[in-house]
């Protein structure tokens, strides 16, 4: 089974700073790789992904995400943060082929802006 | 599209009362999706459905869980005589099998259990 590590279960910056949040993943095979972002009682919505192409992708909110094959991370990025990015914000992989119906979630990382 | 939704969004029940919720997915989106959310955690999923046929349950907690999409369509978890450990959050995603990879996520429903 795939385990996904999210580093830091909190992470604050201030308003107008990098935002860098890291995700590694374990698979011999790279897997599709996600980012959601979730704000309080509220569902999950998606970022970015990584399928295939382009190891760079680019998402929603000014975010964006580098799939490192020989690291199995792929960190999520912002280059200036917002008020409005605070939340809490989840990586996921799905295993490719016949076994791409389940993601595996890391348990999270809160990110706090500051004024 | 209208997204995913869930009802109810919340829902306090007590120890040993079954509870049910639905999910609605995207329109002419044929799988079907349960995870749990634990606080603090990342989502964990559970069961799913292509079409109503459940392609995988291992993943159910114990055989007090239960899910069911009878017409290929909406679906419903039901938890039988709850538990204090069953309090969390139960999230419905939907797809549609071979034209995309994302799995879109409904607003989630609250239980707690007292």
């Amino acid at each position: 089974a795939q385990s996904v590590t999210q580093l830091g279960s909190h992470v604050s910056v201030s308003e107008g700073a990098l935002v860098l949040l890291r995700c590694n993943y374990s698979s011999s095979v790279p897997p599709y790789l996600f980012w959601y972002v979730q704000y309080p009682n509220q569902g999950l919505q998606l970022l970015l992904k990584y399928t295939t192409g382009a190891t760079l992708v680019k998402g929603i909110n000014g975010f964006e995400a580098e799939f490192k094959k020989s690291e199995t991370s792929f960190h999520l990025t912002k280059p200036s943060a917002h008020m409005s990015d605070a939340a809490e914000y989840f990586c996921a992989v799905s295993e490719r082929g016949r076994n791409f119906n389940k993601f595996y979630f890391g348990s999270g990382t809160k990110l706090n802006v500051k004024p | 599209d209208t997204g995913v939704s869930q009802d109810p969004r919340h829902k306090i029940t007590k120890r040993g009362q079954n509870v049910t919720f639905r999910c609605d997915p995207i329109s002419e989106h044929n799988r079907l999706y349960w995870y749990r959310q634990t606080l603090g955690q990342g989502p964990e999923f559970l069961t799913y459905f292509q079409n109503e046929a459940q392609l995988e349950k291992s993943r159910l907690l114990s055989d007090r869980f239960s899910a069911e999409r009878p017409k290929g369509s909406f679906s419903t978890l039901e938890i039988q005589r709850t538990e204090q450990g069953d309090s969390a959050m139960y999230l419905c995603a939907s797809r549609l099998q071979g034209i995309q990879e994302t799995q879109y996520f409904g607003p989630g429903t609250r239980l707690l259990v007292l």
